[in-house]
């Protein structure tokens, strides 16, 4: 079975400052897929980034990036230069690539709240 | 643009009725899903399809059903609807060749 863990029910920061969401997760599949969503409050989820279990490279998307730690088990978010329009839910996401291919399990999310 | 569309996008519907939310997508996706999203436990699997003729069950299926009669659409019926299926329905669908799954707008559903 496979499970995602965040943490962080909330978290703050301010404008300009960069932000971790932390995610680790649990599988005993060896490929697999890390995904990060966001959910402003309008209620749409939003996909930001993506990391294989085989990539050699952190993911990075604009101002997102992936801080994956294989060994740890652990997946986090980095927003860069933090936007009011970054306040939202974020969700960490997995899906194991060999068995059950292609759902997605998901977090319980951290609230982001962005201030001026 | 190709796209996933949801609804209704709101219903409010008493317990015991049957209720249907549609989901319809065009990007020509194999995969469909269906997730719930509850505060407090993120987004739960319903059920998903690989493809026509297939459906199969997910985390939380109790109460729901699926049908896949074509690969643009994955119709999740509640045959009787209970309070505890108040929630935000989300929709998604993908490709196996991609990495992404995309997601529909929500329906938010209540019962009472």
């Amino acid at each position: 079975a496979q499970k995602i863990t965040q943490t962080q029910p909330g978290m703050f920061v301010q404008e300009k400052e960069a932000v971790t969401l932390d995610c680790t997760y649990d599988t005993s599949d060896p490929s697999y897929g890390l995904f990060w969503y966001k959910q402003p409050s309008s209620g749409e989820m939003i996909f930001l980034i993506y990391q294989g279990s085989y990539d050699q490279q952190n993911a990075t998307e604009g101002r997102y990036s992936l801080n994956f730690q294989k060994a740890r088990k652990s997946a986090n978010l980095v927003i860069s230069a933090s936007q009011l329009g970054d306040s939202a839910m974020y969700f960490c996401a997995m899906r194991n690539l060999n068995s059950g291919y292609s759902t997605l399990t998901f977090g319980k999310g951290t609230m982001l709240l962005v201030s001026p | 643009d190709a796209e996933i569309t949801q609804s209704p996008r709101h219903k409010i519907t008493e317990t015991g009725r049957q209720v249907t939310l549609a989901c319809h997508q065009t990007w020509n996706h194999n995969n469909m899903f269906w997730y719930r999203q509850d505060l407090g436990h993120g987004l739960r699997l319903i059920h998903y399809s690989y493809g026509v003729h297939d459906t199969n069950k997910g985390e939380v299926s109790d109460g729901y059903s699926v049908s896949r009669s074509n690969t643009e659409d994955l119709p999740l019926t509640l045959e009787s609807a209970a309070s505890s299926q108040t929630s935000v329905y989300f929709c998604a669908s993908s490709d196996n060749r991609r990495n992404t799954i995309y997601f529909g707008e929500g329906s938010w559903l209540t019962v009472v």
